[in-house]
């Protein structure tokens, strides 16, 4: 089992519709949960962490933490074509500050407009 | 305040070569991860330095070593390079402490091609 889980798409979502992507984690001591965006032939840039159970909301996008059911979720209310990329879910393992980051193997939006 | 800088963007090597990469963190930052970056695997953890010390290591060969300097500049170095290392390889710089540390921000990458 893959220690952090997405679906690798492509997800396909109509302009202006809500976005949702999901990840699965297996660390129970899992700490800090990411978000990632990559667009094609770029690096991937940070767009929102979550330390916490609950929702976070920054803008258009909502980061979603449940630690009992061990899942991250990213909506994106409004999308648009610039939201079209890779998202990439990381979270931290174990406690100590030796703890490793490890990405997911990313889910590809596509906006159809 | 400047990105993350690596250098240099394109590489192409045969194998048995050697390889080494350089990565510049945002000032200030003192923790520098790499990653390397394929279609089939995804992106996958190298290693973590931290005031010049390994802090982390991920599932690679000894074939892969990096280090860090005292200004957080870092270098990575791939010996006897194999087909499969073509690759991207990422370096992230964050800050040192907690929960920012996966706060990071990556640099443009630089694309390894081993012929």
């Amino acid at each position: 089992q893959k220690e952090v889980e997405q679906n690798s798409g492509p997800l396909s979502v109509p302009e202006g519709a809500i976005a949702s992507l999901n990840c699965t984690y297996s660390d129970r001591g899992s700490q800090s949960f990411f978000w990632y965006r990559q667009y094609s032939g770029k690096s991937p840039e940070l767009i929102m962490f979550i330390y916490s159970n609950g929702d976070k909301e920054d803008g258009r996008f909502t980061a979603q933490l449940n630690k009992a059911s061990q899942y991250v979720s990213l909506l994106i209310r409004d999308s648009q074509p610039s939201d079209s990329a890779t998202y990439l879910c990381a979270c931290t393992t174990g406690y100590s500050s030796a703890s490793k980051i490890i990405f997911g193997s990313g889910t590809r939006l596509s906006i159809r407009p | 305040k400047a990105g993350v800088t690596q250098t240099p963007r394109y590489l192409i090597k045969t194998r048995g070569q050697q390889v080494t990469l350089s990565c510049s963190p945002i000032s200030g930052h003192r923790s520098v991860s790499w990653y390397q970056q394929t279609p089939g695997q995804g992106l996958q953890f190298l290693f973590e330095y931290f005031s010049e010390t390994q802090r982390n290591k991920g599932n690679f060969p000894g074939r892969f070593s990096g280090r860090q300097f005292s200004n957080s500049r870092s270098e990575m170095n791939v010996s006897t390079l194999e087909l499969g290392d073509s690759a991207l390889y990422l370096c992230a710089s964050s800050l040192e402490s907690g929960r920012a540390r996966g706060e990071q921000f990556f640099g443009p990458g630089t694309r390894l091609t081993v012929l």
